[in-house]
């Protein structure tokens, strides 16, 4: 079946910019989703369709996706972005959803 | 604004079949072009997709847990239903219900998740 892999951490300092990556086979040619998730509570949706954002989404959340890595980056990073990070796909070969192994980023 | 909350019972034995609801709120379980899903998430682990529903009843489940997966709707109470059955301790986690955006696609608004532990 299809696997995603990122990186099990992200350090950065505030005000930097943290890239979070999701590695997949021919990744590109699909879309994927991010979710940020905050201890002890649900999965929230910061960006769909490899680069667009809900609504209430800071602009600091972008994505891009190409190849095998589709990234997540957060420009001017905050406290409160302290969190961690799935990235999803839809498997349509299998048909069914992908979640990526997911990142804690820390903010240092 | 649409709102998604679970229920169920929040320990169950092993071999037994686990059963949560999730009550939509702040809009119709009917509307077209969206699903309604259910994801897992173990203790410390990440996230795992369980199935999803559309209102007709039309669903489609992760290969993984097909075999013990049942997932129902009940429109005029604005819910939908998931069944696990023999569960084992590596069922225990966090259970989330979610409105699937079309089959395919992502999933948004969450509920705020229900702990279910298999043990005896």
């Amino acid at each position: 079946s299809y696997v995603l892999t990122q990186p099990p951490s992200v350090s950065v300092a505030p005000g930097q910019t943290a890239r979070i990556t999701c590695g997949g086979n021919n990744i590109g040619s699909k879309s994927v989703h991010w979710y940020q998730q905050k201890p002890g509570q649900a999965p929230v949706l910061v960006v769909y369709d490899d680069s667009d954002r809900p609504s209430g989404i800071p602009e600091r959340f972008s994505g891009s996706n190409s190849g095998n890595t589709a990234t997540l980056t957060i420009s001017r990073v905050e406290a409160g972005d302290e969190a961690d990070y799935y990235c999803q796909v839809w498997d349509s070969s299998s048909d069914h959803y992908v979640f990526g192994t997911g990142t804690k980023v820390t903010v240092l | 604004q649409l709102q998604l909350q679970e229920s169920g019972p929040g320990l169950v034995k092993p071999s037994e079949t686990l059963s949560l609801t999730c009550t939509v709120s702040g809009g119709s379980i009917s509307s077209s072009s969206y699903y309604w899903g259910w994801i897992r998430q173990p203790p410390g682990k990440g996230l795992e997709w369980i199935g999803s529903i559309y209102y007709s009843g039309s669903t489609y489940y992760n290969p993984s847990l097909k075999s013990r997966v049942t997932i129902s709707v009940d429109t005029s109470k604005n819910q939908f239903s998931l069944k696990l059955s023999s569960v084992t301790a590596a069922d225990t986690a966090v259970y989330y219900c979610a409105r699937d955006i079309t089959r395919g696609n992502w999933f948004d608004p969450w509920g705020q998740g229900t702990l279910v532990t298999v043990s005896s």
